[in-house]
């Protein structure tokens, strides 16, 4: 199987603070990560790349001190988003890339709901 | 980047029928992946198929490399069909606006 976990599922914040949120591959490694985020109605939106050991790979007009990912070990990243507004509110979505027989599959978190007040 | 269009955007069924979904991207592609996203917004895979075609259970997909498209085809449809299918290709997954798909028992 490929399972990919998400935590927490739903986060309300002050507007201000911070939240971090964490993307786990339980049964596979994955040097590869992706943060997506998703509005209403609409499609997902590829945020950045996170690739471990090293350092993020931002989409253009995403900003990388607002939206700070870590990449630690090969079955977890961290999204956090700093100083949350009400317009950081929105659906995060993270994915992990399988390698499995020269094909490389996403599987995808179940997201994470982000309200920010 | 490439870029992806699925038609129709939305669809409505009644319970039992079959419908298809295309895909259409910009650039020739190494893969394609279908997803259904959930009315709770779990994105579930459902094919990898950079040509040719699958079957899983009711729901079909073929690709056409060569005229850059995919088809998804789901044959007597259920209530739990309901969600939104999205296409996409790599690398980095650039996603097509999704088709809705509402059926209704």
């Amino acid at each position: 199987g490929a399972v990919v976990s998400q935590h927490p599922s739903w986060v309300i914040c002050k507007s201000g603070t911070s939240v971090k949120i964490e993307c786990r591959s339980l049964d596979f490694q994955a040097t590869t990560m992706f943060w997506y985020r998703q509005f209403p109605k609409q499609s997902l939106m590829l945020m950045a790349t996170s690739n471990e050991g090293s350092k993020a790979t931002y989409e253009q007009g995403v900003e990388k001190d607002k939206f700070l990912i870590n990449h630690a070990s090969l079955t977890l990243s961290t999204l956090t988003v700093t100083s949350a507004h009400p317009e950081d509110s929105s659906f995060y979505i993270c994915s992990a890339l399988k390698p499995s027989g020269g094909q490389e599959t996403q599987y995808f978190g179940p997201g994470t709901r982000l309200l920010v007040l | 980047g490439i870029q992806v269009e699925q038609s129709p955007p939305d669809l409505i069924l009644q319970e039992g029928a079959n419908s298809t979904l295309r895909c259409n991207f910009s650039d020739s592609v190494n893969n394609l992946q279908w997803f259904h996203q959930n009315p709770w917004g779990q994105l579930i895979n459902l094919f990898y198929i950079p040509s040719g075609t699958k079957q899983n259970g009711r729901l079909s997909a073929t690709t056409v490399a060569t005229e850059r498209y995919s088809l998804l085809y789901i044959s007597s449809s259920q209530t739990t069909d309901s969600g939104v299918y999205f296409c996409a290709a790599p690398y980095k997954l650039s996603f097509g606006a999704g088709t809705t798909v509402t059926v209704r028992a």
